[in-house]
């Protein structure tokens, strides 16, 4: 069974607004981390945000905010005031317990139109 | 500079080689961990070392194989490379502990 399930393989946005890029998950661990990465066309992987399954806060970083619903088990990645530099690939991934490896999901194309 | 430090960054060789990906880990990280990212697999996790020991192993090819090294280093070896092999290769190294993973930039391996 998929961890990580990204069901939007391309999103437009204009920019200026905001963008939801989803994010579902699967794990039966009580302690996991959620993590959003950026990969632009250069191809490094960029981090962005994170979110500890204990957290009772949604993560903020700047224009980045996670949504984080546990029951639901998903963790959506908000972009608020797109920008034409956000346009790129994005990945959810989660780290069960600590230490451990990241899972990544197959991704988000992101493409901001001006 | 994410501190994770990959080279080379690009590699092209033929098919059958034999090629070495290095990856030196941030300072004071003792995990590293290498992906292999392919159009039609994503992003997939290879193998785990923590402090010179293999800890977690993912989908790595017998032809594959691994270490790292008492300064931390880790070295990915690529055996009777195939055409299916070419791929951007990630180095990534956390804390112990740490919920924190820096990724380096990557290998781009092409086998012709």
């Amino acid at each position: 069974a998929q961890k990580i399930t990204q069901t939007q393989p391309g999103m437009f946005v204009q920019e200026k607004e905001a963008v939801t890029l989803d994010c579902t998950y699967d794990t039966s661990d009580q302690s996991y981390g959620l993590f959003w990465y950026k990969q632009p066309s250069s191809g490094e992987m960029i981090f962005l945000i994170y979110q500890g399954s204990y957290d009772e806060q949604n993560a903020t970083e700047g224009r980045y905010s996670l949504n984080f619903q546990k029951a639901r088990k998903s963790a959506n990645l908000v972009i608020s005031a797109s920008q034409l530099g956000d346009s790129a690939m994005y990945f959810c991934a989660m780290r069960e317990g600590y230490g451990n490896k990241l899972v990544f999901g197959a991704g988000t194309i992101l493409r901001v139109k001006s | 500079d994410s501190g994770v430090t990959q080279t080379p960054k690009h590699l092209i060789t033929a098919t059958g080689q034999r090629v070495t990906l290095r990856c030196s880990p941030r300072s004071g990280d003792l995990s590293v961990y290498w992906y292999q990212q392919s159009l039609d697999q994503g992003l997939q996790f290879l193998i785990q070392y923590y402090n010179g020991e293999e800890r977690a192993k993912g989908n790595i090819l017998e032809r594959f194989s691994a270490q790292q090294f008492p300064d931390l280093h880790s070295e990915l070896n690529l055996s009777s490379l195939e055409l299916g092999d070419s791929a951007l290769y990630f180095c990534a190294s956390s804390q112990q502990g740490g919920y924190g993973y820096t990724f380096g930039s990557g290998t781009r391996l092409t086998v012709v």
